[in-house]
């Protein structure tokens, strides 16, 4: 089972920031938190991954909490091409390495 | 592009036939993954390879069966697939299965249907 819930859906305006929150309280120590979006059809997207520290990078930035129980994506400046299901994933040690579980994600629609 | 290709892209095929898609990434990683995604469902993750061997079989039915021949190449061969095995097929790899560290690159998808 996924170890994250995300909202069903959210909207933005475009160009303001997207903030996608992700629940994830059972986050062992050693589990990095991953977002990927999926454009309708396509293959996800990888985005960003963080363990502790907050990251940015040039398509988004990672807020992690410092009890790590949750995070937040922040698309700066959304565009009506970020509309898409963002998901919040930890990647979860098990008998043959590390899996990515996915849940339903969070549909976002950016609006002109 | 993510360095990660599929073909077919698309495919229909009757419950009788014998299929196989193909995964190829250019990225030089060590593990790579064959996910399902059904209609309005979360990706379901089918196996996982690390250095060509399969280390994740999760409860996949004997119908659908991988081949890894080199840590490049990635194959899903089907056959007697049901109508409820149309779905899109989606190949990933990673630098290694082994870490949590490292992230995944997907490629396009096989969009599958079984008539």
């Amino acid at each position: 089972d996924a170890k994250t819930t995300q909202p069903t859906s959210m909207d933005c305006a475009e160009g303001r920031a997207a903030n996608l929150p992700c629940n994830h309280s059972t986050i062992s120590g050693n589990e990095y938190v991953y977002w990927y979006r999926q454009i309708h059809s396509q293959g996800p997207q990888y985005i960003i991954h963080g363990l502790k520290n907050n990251e940015t990078n040039e398509m988004a930035s990672l807020i992690i909490t410092e009890d790590r129980k949750s995070s937040t994506l922040i698309l700066p400046h959304a565009t009506l091409r970020d509309t898409a299901v963002y998901y919040c994933i930890v990647r979860v040690a098990g008998a043959g390495g590390f899996k990515t579980i996915f849940g339903a994600g969070t549909r976002l629609f950016v609006k002109a | 592009e993510t360095g990660v290709t599929q073909t077919p892209r698309h495919l229909v095929m009757g419950m009788t036939n014998k299929k196989s898609l193909k995964c190829e990434q250019h990225l030089g990683h060590n593990a790579m993954y064959w996910y399902k995604q059904s209609a309005k469902k979360p990706l379901e993750l089918m196996f996982v390879y690390s250095l060509e061997e399969r280390v994740e079989n999760n409860s996949v039915p004997s119908r659908f069966s991988p081949e890894c021949p080199n840590s490049s190449h990635l194959f899903l061969h089907l056959h007697t697939l049901q109508p409820e095995d149309s779905a899109l097929y989606l190949c990933a790899s990673s630098r290694t299965a082994t870490s949590g560290s490292y992230e995944q690159y997907f490629g396009p998808g096989t969009r599958l249907t079984v008539t």
